[in-house]
C-alpha cells in the first residue's frame, strides 16, 4: 500500500462547478500538507500549505485536513478553464525534509 | 516571492555527452535544494537532496556518479547528467526550501532533456 493515495482521474467538470480533490494517507506522523498545481510541461506551483488539522481558505481554494481520518481535500469554487491541470497532494512529517507525493489528479474544466 | 528558476528549459544532446542543469533561488536563500525526475503522466521521483556546502544525499537506486549534484551557494545548485544515454531522457525539476519556512518546497519550471 502506498503511503499516499490519490485518484489519478481524469476528472472533467463544467465551468463554474465546485471541484473536490482528495488524498488519503497512512502515515500518522504526517503533519504538513501541501497542494500543488502542475500545468503540462511545467514545474509544480504551490497552491496551499496547511499544518495539522483544520481548514484554510485562499481565494477560490479551500484546503481541509482531517488527521483523524487521514484524509485531505482541496476544493476549488467557481472553477475556470485555467484551472485545468494536474493537482498533486504532498505531505511530510516534522523534521523530515522529503515530501511524499500523491500520484496527481488530472482535472479538466469544460467551458 | 519564492521564485526558483532553471536553465536551460530544454536541451537536446547526443548520447555520451554530459549536460549541466542549473537551479537558482532568485529571491531567497535556499538552505536545501532537491532534484526530481518526472516521467510522462507520473508523479515526481526524488533523486537527491542537497544542502549548501555539503555532499548531496541520493535516493536509493540513483547513481551518484551519473547524476552529479553541486550546491555551491545558497542560491545555486547544479545537476550534471554525465555520459547521457537515451534512457536518461526525462523532465528534471528542482525545488528549494528556505530557512524557517517549515517544510514547503518551491519548484522550478523544469528542464526537458532529450538524449539522441
Amino acid at each position: 500500500q502506498k503511503e499516499v493515495e490519490q485518484d489519478p482521474g481524469p476528472l472533467s467538470v463544467p465551468e463554474g462547478a465546485i471541484v473536490s480533490l482528495n488524498c488519503t494517507y497512512s502515515n500518522s506522523a504526517f503533519q504538513y500538507f501541501m497542494w500543488y498545481r502542475q500545468y503540462s510541461r511545467k514545474g509544480p506551483e504551490l497552491l496551499m500549505y496547511t499544518y495539522s488539522s483544520g481548514n484554510k481558505e485562499d481565494g477560490r481554494f479551500t484546503a481541509q485536513v482531517d488527521k483523524s481520518s487521514k484524509y485531505i481535500s482541496l476544493f476549488i469554487r467557481d472553477s475556470q478553464p485555467s484551472d485545468s491541470a494536474t493537482y498533486l497532494c504532498a505531505m511530510t512529517a516534522r523534521g523530515n525534509e522529503k515530501l511524499t507525493f500523491g500520484t496527481g489528479t488530472r482535472l479538466t474544466i469544460i467551458p | 516571492g519564492a521564485v526558483v528558476s532553471q536553465h536551460p528549459s530544454r536541451v537536446i544532446c547526443k548520447s555520451g555527452t554530459s549536460v549541466k542543469i542549473e537551479c537558482r533561488s532568485l529571491d531567497f536563500q535556499a538552505t536545501t535544494m532537491f532534484w526530481y525526475r518526472q516521467f510522462p503522466k507520473q508523479s515526481l521521483m526524488l533523486m537527491a537532496t542537497s544542502n549548501e556546502g555539503s555532499k548531496a544525499t541520493y535516493e536509493q537506486g540513483v547513481e551518484k556518479d551519473k547524476f552529479l549534484i553541486n550546491h555551491a551557494s545558497l542560491t545555486l545548485s547544479t545537476l550534471t547528467v554525465t555520459s547521457a544515454h537515451p534512457e536518461d531522457s526525462s523532465f528534471y525539476i528542482c525545488s528549494a526550501k528556505g530557512q524557517g519556512w517549515g517544510e514547503t518546497q518551491y519548484f522550478g519550471p523544469g528542464t526537458r532533456l532529450l538524449v539522441l
